[in-house]
C-alpha cells in the first residue's frame, strides 16, 4: 500500500539548473496538488490538477510547471532553480472531484527536500 | 480572503499534561476544518476533520477538536500527552466557493517534557 510517493528525497541544485520532482500515487485519486512548506509560513500551493490533463496555478506558481498525462503522476518542474526555491515540496492528492470533493482529506507524500545554491 | 491563523509557533507541556492548540479562520461561511500531524522528515497526516453536525469532533491518536463558529475557532485538544506526540501540527480549511483549494496555518511545534 504505498499510497503518495515522491523522489528524490533531497536534491541540491545550482542557480539556473533544471529539475523535475516526482510523484506518483496509487490510489486513482483524481485530485493531485503540490505544496511548498517553509518555516512559518505553513504549506502553500503551488499547482494542482482535478485529473487526466487538467492543471491549475495554486497560490505560488511561478517559477514552476506542471502537467497530468496520466491519473498516477504528476511531476513538478522548476524550470530554473533560484535560491528562493530552497524548500521541502510535498505532493498531496484526495479521491474524485465532484460536489464533494473539497471536504475530503489530502494524503501527503513524505516530501522532498531541496536546496538551491 | 481566506486565512487561517495559528496564534502559537512553538508550544511545550509537560508528559502527561492538557494540549490546547489554537486554530481561528477567516472565512465568509462556515469551512470545512482539518487538523494534520507532521513528525520530523514525514509528510502530513490527518488527525481528524469537521465538516458538520456536533461541534466536537474525535481523532485519531487520543486527539479531538471543537468548533465554535462564534469565536471562529477549531481548536485542537488532547487530555494527556505523550512524549511521541511531539511534532508539528497544522490546522486547515477548505470550502466549496473556494473548490479544490485548502488553505493552511503556519504550524505550531510543540515539544513534549519528559
Amino acid at each position: 500500500n504505498a499510497g503518495v510517493t515522491q523522489t528524490p528525497k533531497f536534491q541540491v541544485l545550482k542557480t539556473g539548473q533544471s529539475m523535475t520532482l516526482q510523484c506518483a500515487q496509487d490510489m486513482n485519486h483524481e485530485y493531485m496538488s503540490w505544496y511548498r512548506q517553509d518555516p512559518g509560513m505553513g504549506l502553500r500551493l503551488i499547482h494542482y490538477s482535478v485529473g487526466a490533463g487538467i492543471t491549475d496555478q495554486g497560490e505560488v506558481p511561478n517559477g514552476y510547471n506542471v502537467s497530468r498525462s496520466t491519473t498516477e503522476d504528476f511531476p513538478l518542474r522548476l524550470l530554473s532553480a533560484a535560491p528562493s526555491q530552497t524548500s521541502v515540496y510535498f505532493c498531496a492528492s484526495r479521491v474524485t472531484p465532484g460536489t464533494r470533493s473539497y471536504n475530503s482529506p489530502l494524503h501527503f507524500g513524505n516530501g522532498t527536500r531541496l536546496t538551491v545554491t | 480572503a481566506q486565512s487561517v491563523t495559528q496564534p502559537d509557533i512553538h508550544i511545550t507541556v509537560s508528559e502527561g499534561a492538557s494540549l490546547e492548540l489554537r486554530c481561528n479562520y477567516s472565512y465568509g461561511a462556515t469551512p470545512y476544518l482539518f487538523w494534520y500531524v507532521q513528525s520530523p522528515g514525514q509528510g502530513l497526516q490527518l488527525l481528524l476533520k469537521y465538516f458538520s453536525g456536533d461541534t466536537l469532533v474525535q481523532g485519531i491518536k487520543g486527539f479531538e477538536a471543537e468548533f465554535k463558529r462564534s469565536q471562529s475557532s477549531f481548536n485542537l485538544r488532547k487530555p494527556s500527552v505523550h512524549w511521541s506526540d511531539a511534532a508539528e501540527y497544522f490546522c486547515a480549511v477548505g470550502h466549496m466557493e473556494y473548490g479544490n483549494k485548502l488553505v493552511f496555518g503556519a504550524g505550531t511545534i510543540l515539544r513534549v517534557k519528559s
